[in-house]
């Protein structure tokens, strides 16, 4: 089936230090997600990108997290300065234009901040 | 705001069993309901999904059901093998308009031979 992929899988960084997630979505995708998995924790959602914009985001996404699509290249989530509690799986899932509310998510990128 | 509860957190059944996860919602006006399975390590994989529209759904062994009443959303996995064992979602979308979808806590399903 459609596959996203996240790149890279295992991030480890110093607090305060600035870190870029990248995602490859589905190629005719229009609606790209991150969320956010904190150890033995339920996904939450962080953030919707769709037409360049930021359509809605939470509470999570907080002023240090940015995101963009350059050009149809990746998707990234961008935290900088990271701090501790940053440290999670994050998951990069887009959808169609058609489907909208089917998405399709990546392995993951498990990011750790020491 | 939406709050989705699922239950059991954890599920053991023998090969050739089913499995019932169940997950309940409290936002009447949810418009969307998913299953995922995440296996270890990966990421998820979207099993099923109906909306609001729909009371049952079967696909390869999987039925979902939709209690909108009691709004109440079931997954049962029919004749289980190894290969299911995983982490199972819940996930539904939140109030119309948005683009969230609120996540079920997750059920560790074990299914031994």
């Amino acid at each position: 089936g459609p596959k996203v992929l996240q790149i890279p899988s295992h991030q480890i960084i110093d607090m305060g230090q600035m870190v870029t997630l990248n995602c490859d979505p589905v190629s005719n995708h229009l609606y790209f997600y991150w969320y956010k998995q904190i150890l033995g924790q339920q996904m939450e959602f962080l953030v919707n990108f769709y037409n360049g914009k930021v359509m809605e985001k939470s509470k999570l996404f907080k002023d240090q997290f940015s995101v963009e699509r350059p050009d149809g290249s990746y998707f990234t989530l961008k935290i900088q300065p990271t701090a501790l509690e940053d440290s999670a799986v994050y998951f990069c899932a887009s959808s169609s234009e058609v489907s909208n509310e089917r998405l399709f998510f990546g392995h993951g990128t498990k990011l750790s901040v020491l | 705001g939406e709050q989705v509860e699922q239950r059991p957190p954890h599920l053991s059944v023998r090969e050739g069993d089913s499995a019932i996860i169940i997950c309940t919602y409290t936002d009447s006006a949810t418009a969307y309901f998913s299953w995922y399975k995440q296996e270890a390590g990966a990421g998820l994989q979207l099993l099923m999904s109906v909306l609001s529209n729909v009371d049952r759904k079967e696909e390869q062994g999987l039925t979902v059901l939709l209690n909108k009443k009691d709004k109440r959303l079931s997954l049962n996995l029919t004749a289980a093998h190894p290969g299911d064992s995983a982490v199972y979602f819940c996930a539904v979308s939140a109030s119309s308009g948005s683009w969230q979808l609120i996540f079920g806590s997750g059920t560790q399903l074990t299914v031994m031979p």
